[in-house]
């Protein structure tokens, strides 16, 4: 499976605190994505990082690369309690000729924020 | 205009009905997707149009079929389906039909019942 694995699959902790998500893959890709989901309802997309950066910022989010490992890592600092979603990393692939790309998502992390 | 729009937002089908689920997008993208997503559960692909041309069929069963009419319309249509299809049905758009090195815009979801 070319799908990302996450850990941890839940994460509670208290307002205030900082939340790491990891995910692994297995293939080569062209970038990896981390999206956000509110109570089973659209994605939404975070941040972006391609497969020649290491770490990327966005406000209260880092996300890192680490391409000889096949792993990546969300950061979420001095969270809230309005951070409480399902977090799941994506990796984008090349698909065939290279005319269309894929989109696979890993298992995602539920975070509970406590206020 | 940075919105995907599916339609309807909820629907409950018998297994001898055929219906049909919407998605248009005005932001220009010429990559449309589709993704069934279960309960607890990570998003699975089901098909990637790229420039209204089926690109990627992930092994979907005919009972789901995927239209896509222009270029801001993607439609899937349902017959005879089983009480295990029911779930979130999710559509994404992204910019490129190329290589996926931009984000993905997801709407709502139309969640499905089989009855």
């Amino acid at each position: 499976s070319q799908q990302g694995e996450e850990d941890p699959q839940a994460l509670s902790i208290q307002e205030g605190e900082n939340a790491t998500m990891n995910c692994s893959y297995k293939t080569s890709i062209n970038n990896l994505q981390w999206y956000r989901q509110n109570s089973g309802r659209g994605l939404v997309h975070l941040i972006l990082i391609r497969s020649n950066e290491r770490e990327k910022h966005s406000g209260r989010l880092r996300v890192t690369l680490d391409t000889s490992k096949k792993s990546s890592s969300l950061l979420i600092t001095a969270s809230r309690a309005a951070d409480t979603a399902s977090y799941f990393c994506a990796t984008a692939y090349t698909h065939g000729s290279g005319n269309t790309g894929k989109l696979i998502f890993g298992q995602g992390t539920t975070l509970q924020v406590k206020p | 205009d940075t919105e995907v729009t599916q339609t309807p937002k909820h629907l409950v089908m018998g297994m001898t009905n055929k219906k049909s689920l919407k998605c248009e997008q005005h932001m220009g993208h010429r990559a449309m997707y589709w993704y069934k997503q279960k309960a607890k559960k990570p998003p699975e692909l089901m098909f990637v149009y790229s420039y209204e041309k089926l690109s990627i069929n992930e092994s979907v069963p005919s009972r789901f079929s995927p239209e896509c009419p222009n270029s801001s319309l993607l439609n899937l249509h349902l017959h005879a389906l089983q009480p295990e299809d029911s779930a979130l049905y999710l559509c994404a758009s992204s910019p490129a039909g190329q290589r996926p090195n931009t984000e993905a815009f997801f709407g709502q979801g139309t969640r499905l019942t089989v009855v």
